[in-house]
């Protein structure tokens, strides 16, 4: 139990389009989901929190008009790279934390990002 | 501000031999810690973790003991499978469900 999903798990698109990155808690529903970005022998940088039904809270530094964050259900949060460009190129991690066992965080398997 | 700091892998070992990887932290207060692992093509997975100061987290075999006068919370087996090569990062809980990795260390175990 407690797999988080993530699609596409890979996507290569050109400068200039955005694309689209889905979370799913698959068998529990999570109100509170995170997503991460991973640079090469980087560690995991939280990008934003994402709240079922309210707005996300994004960490410093990271543009929220850039990165578009809906959590639209409680299995379900999209992550939007808009006007992507070669330097937003990396791996995104999303994860979910589990609405009655709130101590455990479950990670989905990562979307690696190329920009063109 | 909070961080962890864990040993640079990559870490290459021999079948059966003992395992130590450092990781220690800077935090206000008294976080959880915990550690994470990848395995190859997977997500994180929580390992072990421990809540309070002389907690000892284990898993698998693999153990990590909170220390607070040292501020490490080490990761330790004593006798490692080629299964275990995988990237472990150590973690706090930064407050608010979030989250504070390490690097992560590449573990290699050899046949």
């Amino acid at each position: 139990g407690a797999v988080v999903s993530q699609h596409p798990s890979r996507v290569i698109c050109k400068s200039g389009t955005s694309v689209k990155i889905e979370c799913r808690s698959l068998d529990f529903q999570a109100t509170t989901m995170f997503w991460y970005r991973q640079f090469p022998k980087q560690s995991l940088m939280l990008m934003a929190t994402s709240n079922e039904g309210s707005k996300a809270t994004y960490e410093q530094g990271v543009e929220k008009d850039k990165f578009l964050i809906n959590h639209a259900s409680l299995t379900l949060s999209t992550l939007t790279v808009t006007s992507a460009h070669p330097e937003d190129s990396s791996f995104y991690i999303c994860s979910a934390v589990h609405r009655v066992r709130r101590e455990t965080q479950y990670f989905g398997p990562g979307t690696r990002l190329l920009v063109l | 501000g909070n961080s962890v700091t864990q040993m640079e892998g990559p870490v290459t070992l021999s079948e059966e031999a003992f395992l130590t990887i450092n990781c220690t932290y800077t935090a206000t207060g008294y976080p959880s810690l915990f550690w994470y692992v990848q395995y190859p093509g997977e997500g994180l997975q929580l390992l072990l973790k421990a809540t309070k100061a002389d907690d000892k987290g284990s898993n698998k075999g693999f153990e990590a003991t909170y220390r607070k006068e040292t501020t490490s919370f080490h990761l330790e087996k004593g006798s490692v499978q080629v299964s275990d090569s995988a990237v472990y990062f150590c973690a706090l809980e930064g407050g608010g469900d979030k989250i504070i990795f390490g690097k992560g260390t590449r573990l290699h175990i050899l046949p």
